[in-house]
């Protein structure tokens, strides 16, 4: 079963617009959250990470909100840029062991 | 980046031939792990390391064995490669289990 679910494999937004990239997960063991960018043919870079003491984690255009009770967190792009069309993969992980789960990425397109 | 460097970056194989691909780090991390992408399917674990000699198993690890006899050195061997095995395999690497930074990947096709 997969603990760690991004349900929109695609997601198409205007340059400057705003890109809410979504991720929700089963297991309320985990306690940190990350998420990952790829470009094709490269290996994924992390981007941003919120801890569940937290509800939200803001860096720079990037912003990560967690909310724990729906078990779902959202990354916020504003403005989107070009240079953003990417692969976004969420994952969770938790202080009991060392391994990270990840969701099956959504692609997204900001169209200048 | 982190020094991740990830050989053979691209390999073709026939069917039942073994393959071993290599993650070599220089971030002395205590943690190294094995992921496979695949579409629809996203990133999923393979092998895992917490340290020299310590391996444990993924999600996915039918077929798969890993060797760990240095920190910085984590290898993925498919002991008889099938088709099913053809992915980008990407190695990753944690020191304190709350961030992972992966390598480049290894394109693999299995013919």
């Amino acid at each position: 079963d997969q603990q760690v679910k991004q349900n929109s494999p695609s997601l198409s937004v205007q340059e400057g617009r705003i890109s809410i990239l979504n991720c929700d997960y089963t297991n309320s063991m985990f306690d940190y959250f990350l998420w990952y960018k790829k470009y094709p043919a490269e290996g994924p870079t992390f981007l941003i990470s919120i801890s569940s003491i937290k509800d939200k984690n803001e860096d720079g255009r990037f912003t990560v909100f967690l909310n724990k009770s729906a078990k779902h967190l959202s990354l916020h792009i504003v403005p989107s840029q070009p240079g953003d069309s990417a692969v976004y993969f969420c994952a969770a992980t938790s202080n009991t062991g060392n391994q990270f789960y990840f969701g099956t990425g959504t692609s997204l397109t900001v169209i200048p | 980046d982190a020094g991740i460097t990830q050989s053979p970056r691209h390999k073709v194989t026939e069917t039942g031939t073994p393959v071993t691909l290599r993650c070599h780090q220089t971030e002395n991390h205590r943690y190294m792990y094995w992921y496979r992408q695949d579409p629809g399917h996203g990133l999923r674990l393979i092998h895992y390391s917490y340290g020299v000699k310590d391996t444990d198993k993924g999600e996915v690890s039918d077929g798969y064995s890993v060797s760990r006899s240095k920190t910085e050195d984590f290898l993925l061997t498919l002991e008889s490669a099938t088709s099913s095995q053809t992915s980008v395999y990407f190695c990753a690497i944690s020191d304190q289990g709350y961030t992972i930074y992966f390598g480049e990947g290894s394109w693999l096709t299995v013919v």
